[in-house]
């Protein structure tokens, strides 16, 4: 069984730019979480799925944000209009259960130019 | 609002040394207390996690001291190795509320040979 898949590991874009990222959970795992890493910061939360129901989003996830889990497998997170401060670790996790640890994966790294 | 909070910011020891790192919280619905390792360009990883209703846990080289009416718990590493050097968060959170991970800053921990 692999890991939480996360695709792409890195994107490169301008100011103003669209930007979708994809995020594969660990088969059967019914929760999936977004967060956000800053450089030299823990991961701060961004929303969660419970199969394809959104939960919770934070005050962190502009309306430029979109988070979706069509079919309870996996998830894309969408930034429409890209700001330089978007810039982050955008970092994915995945729990089988309510009450069960999060799993994450590696990542996909934006960098706004 | 920072609400957990994670101490040092970077600590240095020496292969077989027993570095400590501390966190508290001050939100007394925090439930569950994970310690996650990450390295420079992976995701973070679970390590160790307990629960108020012990004061301590351990797996393998690592221990959680947990104090409840302090609303403190460390993380320490026996017989550290250079294999260890990793940045470690400590997170926080309240299972059957929001179930969402609150970490802390992070510390970065070397392991000199």
């Amino acid at each position: 069984d692999t890991g939480v898949s996360q695709d792409p590991r890195h994107k490169i874009t301008k100011r103003g730019q669209n930007v979708t990222f994809r995020c594969d959970p660990i088969s059967e795992h019914n929760r999936l979480y977004w967060y956000r890493q800053t450089l030299g910061q823990g991961p701060e939360f961004l929303t969660y799925f419970q199969n394809e129901a959104q939960l919770e989003k934070s005050r962190l996830l502009s309306d430029r944000f979109s988070a979706e889990r069509p079919k309870g497998s996996f998830s894309t997170l969408e930034i429409q209009r890209t700001e330089q401060g978007d810039s982050a670790m955008y970092l994915c996790a995945s729990s089988l259960w309510w009450e069960q640890p999060q799993h994450f994966g590696d990542g996909t790294r934006l960098s706004i130019l | 609002q920072q609400q957990v909070k994670q101490s040092p910011q970077s600590l240095i020891v020496q292969k077989g040394g027993i570095p400590i790192i501390n966190c508290a919280y001050e939100n007394t619905a925090f439930d569950y207390f994970p310690w996650y390792q990450q390295f420079p360009g992976k995701g973070p990883a679970l390590l160790i996690a307990i629960r108020p209703d012990v004061s301590e846990k351990k797996e393998g080289r690592f221990t959680i001291s947990f104090n409840k009416s302090a609303k403190q718990f460390s993380l320490h590493i026996m017989d550290s190795q250079p294999g260890d050097s990793a940045t470690y968060f400590c997170a926080a959170e309240s299972q059957g509320g929001s179930e969402k991970l609150v970490f802390g800053k992070g510390t970065k921990l070397t392991v000199n040979p």
